[in-house]
């Protein structure tokens, strides 16, 4: 099993829609979890923290199922500016602390 | 802005060229990364510096070569590279000893080459 998971995608959907993305993970030990967004040739940035009770802001809702391991992004009210790819990252720790990413789930709103 | 800056932006260069890539920060963080991200691939971890240290290699060709003089600046030194190669090359920093905190990310390199 890949440690981070997604479903590459794409995700077609109208303006208006709610869709949901879920990335799974293999280190139960793991404790933190980020959401990134990455535009075409951008680098990736910061969406939101996941935490263990749940995260909202604005439009977008991150959770956390720890039991069956994975994250949920949604993104409700979709905009044609939220398409994108969306990065799941789970840091792996060890020696290091290593963001590892996801191969992200492509969005695509369309009018 | 994220306070992670990569110079260059573009960069074409021959096989047989030697060239830099430069990342730098001055948010006082202390661990540093080298992503590279090929076409419709995942972003693949190449080197984690940790107060300068290099703590990991992710079993990278010896053509890349990084430098960490102190806790602001990362270098790539490229070196004989292969067109496969040619990808997005994305350093990030983190502050450590603050929990379990996110990456901040450069705007890239585009690595052309030729």
């Amino acid at each position: 099993r890949k440690e981070v998971e997604q479903d590459p995608g794409p995700f077609n959907v109208p303006e208006g829609a709610t869709v949901a993305f879920n990335c799974t993970y293999s280190n139960s030990a793991s404790q933190s979890f980020f959401w990134y967004r990455q535009d075409c040739r951008k680098e990736p940035k910061l969406l939101m923290s996941v935490y263990s009770s749940g995260n909202e802001d604005g439009r977008f809702t991150a959770q956390l199922n720890r039991a069956s391991q994975y994250i949920s992004l949604l993104i409700r009210d979709s905009k044609l500016s939220d398409s994108a790819t969306y990065l799941c990252v789970v840091p792996t720790s060890g020696g290091s602390y290593i963001p590892t990413f996801g191969r992200g789930t492509s969005l695509i709103v369309h009018p | 802005e994220t306070g992670v800056t990569q110079t260059p932006r573009h960069l074409v260069m021959g096989m047989t060229n030697k060239k830099s890539l430069k990342c730098e920060q001055h948010l006082g963080h202390n661990a540093m990364y080298w992503y590279k991200q090929s076409a419709k691939k995942p972003l693949e971890l190449m080197f984690v510096y940790n107060f300068k240290e290099q703590t990991e290699n992710n079993s990278v060709p010896s053509r890349f070569s990084p430098e960490c003089p102190n806790s602001s600046h990362l270098f790539l030194h490229l070196h004989t590279l292969q067109p496969e190669d040619s990808a997005l090359y994305l350093c990030a920093s983190r502050p450590t000893g603050q929990g379990n905190t996110e990456a901040f990310f450069g705007q890239g390199t585009r690595l052309t080459v030729v």
